[in-house]
């Protein structure tokens, strides 16, 4: 079974602050998803990371595809409210493996 | 294109009741998965769906099952309810390239059962 671990579990954090939330995992991922969900309603994609070492740009998040394909980072560079949400990494190819979320409150 | 919708949005029932719900992937995208999110054990999938055939399925007991047809919608039924059935239910479809599967959310089935 793959598993992937996120971290941090809850970050609150100031409007204009910068935040990197992790993905990690020991099996290697094809490709890994990022997605962020709002309360109420179902995860939107962000992002598919495919190629060991990619990193993708989205306005202000910095999406990376760790070399050896296990792991994943998010970084959002001078956070807003709207930012606000769960923020969730999903892999495999078959049956997708969601990891637990990283909550995010950006206070205005 | 439309998003994936679920009926219905809400639902109370109790328990030993069963319920059905619906979902209708985006146009063109053959294959369905549901899952079920809680506070606890986070988003955890319960099946998949490919041109009316389950093609994966999680750890689920039988009460959870599911179906599609032709025309690529999905239902997913639920027996004999649990407390602990209580969830966020989602579908998703996906379009299912070769080599990555991202998934395209519904906004999910609020279950309360009491």
């Amino acid at each position: 079974t793959q598993l992937l671990e996120q971290s941090p579990q809850f970050l609150s954090i100031q409007e204009g602050e910068n935040l990197t939330v992790y993905c990690n995992s020991s099996s290697v991922f094809s490709s890994l998803q990022w997605y962020r969900q709002e309360p109420g309603e179902g995860p939107v994609l962000l992002v598919t990371v495919v190629t060991g070492g990619e990193v993708k740009k989205l306005k202000r998040l910095t999406f990376q595809f760790g070399d050896a394909r296990k792991d994943s980072s998010l970084h959002i560079t001078a956070a807003q409210p709207g930012d606000t949400g769960l923020y969730l990494c999903a892999g495999g190819s078959y049956i997708p493996t969601f990891g637990r979320g990283t909550s995010l409150i950006v206070h205005p | 294109k439309a998003g994936v919708t679920q009926t219905p949005r809400y639902l109370i029932k109790t328990r030993g009741q069963q319920v059905t719900l619906s979902c209708s992937p985006i146009s063109g995208h053959r294959s369905v998965s549901w899952y079920q999110q809680t506070p606890g054990q986070g988003l955890q999938f319960l099946f998949e769906y490919f041109s009316e055939t389950q093609r994966n399925k999680g750890n689920f007991p039988g009460r959870f099952s599911g179906r599609q047809f032709s025309n690529s919608r999905s239902e997913m039924n639920v027996s004999t309810l649990e407390l602990g059935d209580s969830a966020l239910y989602l579908c998703a479809s996906s379009p299912r390239t070769e080599s990555y599967n991202e998934q395209f959310f519904g906004p999910g089935t609020r279950l309360t059962v009491l």
